[in-house]
């Protein structure tokens, strides 16, 4: 199917483990996005990726890992998970990040750290 | 800096009321975009409209319309006649430039319960 998904949908693990989120979308989408969703604290820019091989970090970086090796795909890496990292965990993908470009959205990943 | 603002955590509302949800954004620049998403209960962020900043035009789509006020920087959403399946989160968000480009901020959300 076209779009964009995430899978585990659904990941519990345990403090100091990694754990990793994969992120696909069949766009042919330049940009994609990792954002973490918190009560209190709404959807904040993980990290995000223009092309390939090009990452950047956004508002809440720290703990995480990226990659794009392609362009349909970027996994995000918990290298040593902490209680703090429970959240749900959202992929976007946009055209460009032209100014505009509506951010499209895969459905999540609830991810619980014990 | 810019900020979103939805003032309204919660709102309770019986099906086939009209009911608005309102942001505020503060931003610097004159060319900026701004844009509503739902999210259901069952969790995906759905796309609902995208306005830029020189185009104060009303949008009506179906029971969904949009009133864009720049002299107030308001960017409300009404739905009218809701139904239960309006039941979600409703997030705003702004987008503009800087020098690395797009910078997208997300609203806190309103949570819309509509009643049967």
């Amino acid at each position: 199917d076209a779009g964009i998904t995430q899978s585990p949908r659904y990941k519990i693990t345990e403090t100091g483990r990694q754990v990793t989120l994969m992120c696909h979308q069949t766009w042919s989408h330049s940009y994609m996005f990792w954002y973490r969703q918190d009560l209190g604290h709404g959807l904040r820019l993980i990290y995000y990726s223009a092309a390939a091989d090009i990452t950047d970090k956004g508002e809440v970086p720290d703990g995480y890992v990226v990659s794009r090796s392609k362009t349909e795909n970027f996994p995000l890496t918990l290298e040593s998970a902490t209680r703090s990292q429970t959240s749900v965990y959202f992929c976007a993908s946009s055209e460009s990040k032209g100014n505009g470009d509506t951010q499209y959205f895969g459905p999540g990943t609830r991810l619980t750290v014990l | 800096a810019q900020k979103v603002t939805q003032a309204q955590t919660e709102i309770s509302v019986v099906e086939k009321e009209d009911v608005t949800l309102d942001c505020v954004y503060e931003t610097r620049d004159t060319t900026y975009y701004l844009f509503w998403y739902k999210q259901p209960p069952s969790g995906e962020l759905v796309f609902l409209i995208r306005r830029n900043s020189f185009d104060e035009q009303n949008e009506i789509s179906g029971r969904y319309s949009w009133n864009f006020q720049k002299s107030t920087s308001s960017f409300n959403f009404t739905i009218t006649a809701s139904q239960v399946v309006d039941s979600a989160v409703y997030f705003c968000a702004l987008s503009e430039w800087d020098n690395y480009g797009q910078n997208f901020v997300f609203g806190p959300g309103t949570r819309l319960s509509v009643l049967p």
